[in-house]
């Protein structure tokens, strides 16, 4: 069965850059991509950015254009999303979720467990 | 960006009643709309999409509805598990976007 499973929680300063990861298993890393959606408390999902874990395309939210750098080992099956110029805005849970190989398709139908990071002088 | 709301915020709700959930986008989405379910603690789980398909092994009980801008999700005979919070998510154009949500909570 497919399991994307993150990197722990984290705690960063203010202007700190953190980076999370997502190990997938139970199907073909390179024949998906793999998008990344914040949750800041009380709020709805947020969309930030995808990735091909066939060919390293990538597509950025206007938003999040510039401070996140998404990329993937497909050696570990592994994305990960490193977010810079931290605020205390970007406290939220992350998670990665299945998705589109060619294209965002907006289908996220496997989800990581989430990943907290709390930003916090 | 497309803006998603939806109606109501919350609802309480018995076991064995039926619930509808509104979502309207801000612009034409034709049927680019997903529903998910989101557990306290938990990542959110797709339910249904392109406004009327299920996922598959979702109970039959959920059913999804609507074009164009304006969608509903219904839970036929509320289950105890089904007490959680619900978002529509639109991929007509991008970024996705998400509404707000609505949580069923116990009556």
């Amino acid at each position: 069965q497919v399991h994307l499973v993150q990197s722990t929680t984290e705690v960063k300063k203010p202007g700190a850059s953190v980076k999370v990861s997502c190990k997938a298993s139970g199907y073909k890393f390179n024949t998906y991509g793999v998008s990344w959606v914040r949750q800041a408390p009380g709020q709805g999902p947020e969309w930030m950015a995808w990735i091909s874990a066939d060919n390293g395309d990538t597509k950025y939210a206007q938003k999040f254009q510039g401070r996140v750098i998404l990329t993937t080992d497909t050696s570990t099956s592994t994305a990960y999303m490193e977010l810079r110029s931290l605020r205390s805005d970007d406290t939220a849970l992350y998670y990665c979720a299945r998705e589109g190989r060619t294209a965002v398709a907006g289908h996220f139908d496997y989800w990581g467990q989430g990943t907290l990071v709390t930003v916090s002088s | 960006d497309i803006q998603m709301t939806q109606s109501p915020s919350s609802l309480s709700a018995s076991v064995g009643d039926r619930v509808t959930i509104t979502c309207q986008a801000s612009q034409d989405i034709s049927t680019y709309l997903n529903w998910y379910q989101q557990e306290p603690g938990k990542a959110p789980k797709l339910l249904i999409y392109d406004a009327s398909n299920l996922e598959p092994g979702v109970p039959s009980r959920f059913s999804g509805r609507g074009s164009g801008t304006d969608f509903t999700l219904s839970i036929n005979s509320l289950q105890p598990e089904d007490f959680a919070t619900y978002y529509c998510q639109q991929y007509d154009d991008l970024p996705p976007t998400f509404g707000p949500g609505t949580t069923v909570d116990i009556k």
